[in-house]
Order: structure tokens, then sequence, then C-alpha cells
């Protein structure tokens, strides 16, 4: 069974620090990761996309990285602003089903 | 807006009640998914239909949720008999299916929060 794994799962960093999420997963058969944005109350913005056969992904301050074998992803989030504050889950999708296997989630706050 | 949409976004309801949520997806999307979020948890997976097809429930899914998506566009995810237990984000997703058998981004709509007083 696939289980999936955020840390940490809270983080408080200053406006314009460097950061990475961490993500893990049991089951090294996906098809590919999902970085997701989740603001208070509100539904998921998809942020990156890594098909199984990529090692990173990267949009704007955003660079998301793959390693399969080991079952790792990371997030990183370059010279963060007070707007980055949000939860992030990541989600893998995999085997022989249709369905995306989320995270906890890691609730990150930038102080300006 | 060509996004996901759901309604209502807020559903209060007294338990033992009925109620019924609704889905619009991505208009070329061929698949829609449903999941429930609780707090300070990431969301679970309860069910999936291609086209009309409901092609595979989670055992989250228990016999008092039916969903239904008649005519493979717009989708309903319906409680019976609610249970405090049941208060959840539902959230819904769509994709289309790739040529190659890849999976696409799901995008998710903004969610109904469900409290069973």
């Amino acid at each position: 069974k696939q289980e999936v794994t955020q840390i940490p799962a809270a983080l408080s960093v200053p406006e314009g620090e460097n950061l990475v999420l961490n993500c893990s997963f049991t089951d090294s058969a996906i098809y590919n990761l999902q970085w997701f944005r989740q603001d208070p109350g509100k539904g998921l913005t998809s942020l990156l996309l890594i098909q199984s056969s990529q090692r990173e992904q990267t949009s704007g301050r955003l660079n998301a990285s793959l390693d399969k074998s080991s079952g790792r992803s990371t997030l990183y989030i370059a010279a963060s602003q007070p707007g980055d504050s949000a939860t992030y889950l990541c989600a893998v999708y995999g085997g022989a089903t249709n369905k995306l296997i989320f995270g906890t989630g890691t609730l990150l706050a930038v102080q300006p | 807006d060509t996004g996901v949409s759901q309604n209502p976004r807020h559903k209060i309801t007294k338990r033992g009640q009925n109620v019924t949520f609704r889905c619009d997806p991505i208009s070329e999307h061929n698949r829609l998914y449903w999941y429930r979020q609780t707090l300070g948890q990431g969301p679970e997976f309860l069910t999936y239909f291609q086209n009309e097809a409901q092609l595979e429930k989670s055992r989250l899914l228990s016999d008092r949720f039916s969903a239904e998506r008649p005519k493979g566009s717009f989708s309903t995810l319906e409680i019976q008999r609610t249970e405090q237990g049941d208060s959840a984000m539902y959230l819904c997703a769509s994709s289309s299916r790739l040529a190659g058998g890849e999976r696409e981004t799901q995008y998710f709509g903004p969610g109904t929060r469900l409290l069973v007083l």
C-alpha cells in the first residue's frame, strides 16, 4: 500500500530565505508526482507535475525534483515571500489505480 | 472561468439529513474524481468516473454515499443520513487521459465544506 510522508509538518522562515520541502513515498512504481498549494479553506492549486521519466521540473521560483528509486521528492522555493504562505501537498499517481495519494502537507509561514 | 466549479461552497446540516453536492468539471475533461479532506490531513480518494462510468470506489465510500455522472459532464455526490464524522471538505477534480497513457494534472475545484451538527 502506497504511503506518502511529508517533512516537516510545519515550517516558519523569514522572507527572502530559500527553503526545501520534503516528500517521501513507499512504492516507487508511480506514474507521476504532483506538488499542490492549498490556501486556508480553499481548494488545491497544482504547482508542478513530474512524470516518472523526469527528474525535475521548474516553474518560476519553484523547482521540484524526483528520485523514484529512493522514493523521494523535494520542492525548492527560492527567495520566499509572505505570499508563499500556505500548505504544500505532494501526491503520487501510480500503479493500477487512478487516484492521487496525498501526504499530510507542510504548513509554510513566511514572515515579513 | 473554465476551471472546476463546485456548489454549494458551504453546507451546514443536522445529523440524519441528506445532502447533495455538485461538481462541474473542465468541459473537455473526461475524468472526474471526488476526494474528502479532514482538518490537518491530505485529501483522500473517494471515487472516480471516466465519462459516465464509475470505475473505482474507495472503501471510504460507505453505502450512505452515492455519486453519479449521468451524462458524462457534471457529477453529484449525495450523502444520506449524515453523521458528524462526515464533516469535511469535499473536493472534486477533473483531468483528461493523454494519448500515451500518461496521467495529466488533476485540476481541483474550490471544494464544498460540510458541517454536520
